[in-house]
């Protein structure tokens, strides 16, 4: 019930395209879900953050969607650059800003120019 | 600002020995998290503290240990270790316990 299932494990866009990455979790009880980005050789970066009380939440082009009635969530990033190839986590935590995060297990994504 | 300083980026140590990773935080963050992350498992929760105090801690045996300092510099120990102890060992710090989080880059440890 602690889990937190991330798809895909990796992920080929073309430049200018929309990346879409999916989370779905089990335990109502969390209540802060952020989405970090990692790149190889760094540690996690945090990308953007949301609530399930908050449908959507958008910050330049990164968008996350939240269905809390599915308890799914997915980052979409719109007009994907080469530079926004990275590892992407989500996570979860049972409020917001806790330190303990439970992760999803990463996508690899790769932005084609 | 500096950002979540670890050392050192690389271990390379035997089976059976004891290591300890430092994590410096930055400057005025209060909280310091530990995660482990491995290719099999993933980012996992090792321990979190504040104020030098053991405030949550992940499902991992009691060779794994901490501490925070008055500085909030922290330390984590491994003992005894087997050769699945090799991952990238992850300090986090925040201003406080309701922060977002400050991933340094990591020490990696190969265990041989």
């Amino acid at each position: 019930q602690q889990q937190v299932k991330q798809s895909p494990q990796s992920l080929i866009v073309q430049k200018g395209g929309i990346s879409i990455i999916n989370c779905a979790y089990e335990n109502t009880a969390f209540d802060y879900f952020p989405w970090y980005q990692q790149f190889p050789g760094k540690g996690p970066a945090l990308l953007i953050a949301i609530r399930p009380d908050v449908s959507e939440k958008k910050e330049g082009r990164f968008t996350i969607s939240f269905n809390k009635s599915a308890k799914q969530f997915s980052l979409h990033i719109m007009d994907s650059q080469p530079g926004d190839s990275a590892t992407y986590f989500c996570a979860a935590s049972m409020r917001w800003g806790a330190q303990k995060l439970v992760f999803g297990q990463g996508t690899r994504l790769t932005i084609n120019p | 600002k500096a950002g979540v300083t670890q050392t050192p980026r690389y271990l390379i140590k035997t089976r059976g020995q004891q290591v300890t990773l430092s994590c410096s935080p930055i400057s005025g963050h209060r909280s310091v998290s530990w995660y482990q992350q491995t290719p099999g498992q993933g980012l996992q929760f090792l321990f979190e503290y504040f104020s030098e105090t053991q405030r949550n801690k992940g499902n991992f045996p009691g060779r794994f240990s901490g501490r925070q300092f008055s500085n909030s510099r922290s330390e984590m120990n491994v003992s005894t270790l087997e050769l699945g102890d090799s991952a990238l060992y992850l300090c986090a710090s925040s201003s406080d316990r309701n922060s977002p989080l400050h991933f340094g880059n990591g020490t990696r440890l190969t265990v041989t």
